[in-house]
């Protein structure tokens, strides 16, 4: 398998404030890292593709000024939540696969994110 | 684009029975198609995994089966037990290699 570690476990904030969500792949190298929102008793929804050295593939209908996506190093993606809104709490959560034609992709434990 | 339905949202066994539960895809230039388990709040935790190039694979009291023709692939639980209670997600990868989920399946296991 794979460890993927996610910072914060949980957040609450207050509307109108941003929120940063870090990615980590402990045990190997990832260029390539994803996205992924799961409201209560929903499946977990693609949000975007991350890619080391290059910017982000969104999904439709994400907004790409509101979820930036920043994937600096081989080892760590984050997500920011720009201006959040109630609508926006939700579980977060992200994954990496380890590439080189490797599909399965492994969790990370996901941020639940509550704002007020 | 990719669409991949799950059934049934509800599953309820009795310890000891089996529980299948199936999805269909509509890429069929998918390829690889896994099974995740989640339990509250938690991760979903990958239980098995099947490619195309195969029809069934076992893992213990586990197995998926698939079928490129028909384009659906189930998961099958023989020999159930409360600990295998929780929400299982199927998933295809597409041609794009971005995973796509089913809606998920609550499985709950009766002592």
């Amino acid at each position: 398998g794979a460890v993927v570690s996610q910072h914060p476990s949980r957040v609450i904030c207050k509307s109108g404030t941003s929120v940063k969500i870090e990615c980590r792949s402990l045990d190997f190298q990832a260029t390539t890292m994803f996205w992924y929102r799961q409201f209560p008793k929903q499946s977990l929804m693609l949000m975007a593709t991350s890619n080391e050295g290059s910017k982000a593939t969104y999904e439709q209908g994400v907004e790409k000024d509101k979820f930036l996506i920043n994937h600096a190093s081989l080892t760590l993606s984050t997500l920011t939540v720009t201006s959040a809104h109630p609508e926006d709490s939700s579980f977060y959560i992200c994954s990496v696969n380890r590439g080189l034609g490797e599909e399965t992709q492994y969790f990370g434990p996901g941020t639940r994110l509550l704002v007020l | 684009g990719e669409n991949v339905e799950q059934h049934p949202s509800t599953l309820s066994v009795q310890e000891g029975d089996s529980a299948v539960i199936k999805c269909t895809y509509s890429d069929s230039a998918s390829n690889y198609f896994p099974w995740y388990k989640q339990e509250l709040g938690k991760r979903p935790q990958l239980i098995i995994d099947i490619r195309s190039n195969v029809g069934e694979k076992k893992d213990q009291r586990i197995a998926v089966t698939l079928n490129k023709t028909a384009k659906h692939f189930s998961l099958h639980i023989t020999e159930t037990q409360p600990e295998d209670s929780a929400v299982y997600f199927c998933a295809d990868s597409g041609n794009t290699g971005k995973l796509i989920f089913g809606q998920g399946t609550t499985l709950q296991v009766k002592p």
